[in-house]
């Protein structure tokens, strides 16, 4: 399982784009990066999956540069609900369990 | 869109006593896990289920804890003798034999161990 690191926190305003980074410096090649979101007292939430380039979906953008040893979940013009913790995560482990970082908690003030 | 459902949102316990939390998988979903969260902290893996078997297990997951699907719907996680560094939220997830879309994971069960 590939070893990702990501910011702590960040926080943001009301329709602003945000980004956040995430290292992977030992991922393998057959391994996908993965982000899921998770609110307060709620399960984690997948989002989006991708192993190259960029992907888009009605969510987020994830973009993915030339040697996959870093990604960037972008999230169009959020919202104070979007107010979360956001996990990246890579790999295709042993029945391709998921282990969890900290994520970054992100704080959406008005 | 399909969800995984647990049961009960809530349980409250006292110290020893055995309990059972519920989870029903999407029904086309063959490869089920359970997860906890302690309150503050990540997410933890506890426990992989595929084909009537365990597949996997982490160092979390000891005598005290095990997992059943008695009946092809229902999926279990059952502790035995509970302590107070048990109370947690307890999530249960399925996924389809692709992992294109992820994990779905349940709302959670909160456990809270008196």
């Amino acid at each position: 399982l590939a070893k990702t690191t990501q910011p702590i926190s960040m926080d943001s305003y009301e329709g602003q784009e945000v980004n956040i980074t995430c290292s992977h410096n030992n991922i393998a090649t057959n391994d996908y990066i993965t982000w899921y979101q998770q609110f307060p007292s709620q399960g984690p939430r997948f989002i989006i999956q991708g192993y190259k380039t960029k992907v888009t979906n009605e969510v987020a953008s994830l973009f993915i540069p030339a040697d996959r040893k870093s990604s960037t979940l972008s999230l169009p013009r959020v919202s104070l609900s979007d107010t979360a913790v956001y996990y990246c995560l890579g790999g295709r482990g042993r029945d391709d369990k998921i282990i969890f970082g900290k994520g970054t908690r992100l704080h959406i003030l008005p | 869109e399909p969800e995984v459902t647990q049961t009960p949102s809530h349980q409250v316990t006292q110290m020893g006593q055995e309990v059972i939390l519920r989870c029903v998988p999407i029904s086309n979903h063959l490869y089920f896990y359970w997860y906890r969260q302690i309150l503050g902290q990540k997410v933890e893996f506890l426990v992989s289920f595929y084909n009537n078997e365990i597949s996997e297990k982490s160092e979390i997951f000891d005598d005290q804890f095990s997992v059943e699907r008695p009946d092809g719907s229902n999926f279990t996680l059952k502790i035995r003798s509970t302590k107070l560094e048990d109370s947690a939220m307890y999530f249960c997830a399925s996924r389809d034999l692709s992992t294109l879309y992820g994990y779905t994971f349940g709302s959670g069960t909160r456990l809270t161990v008196v």
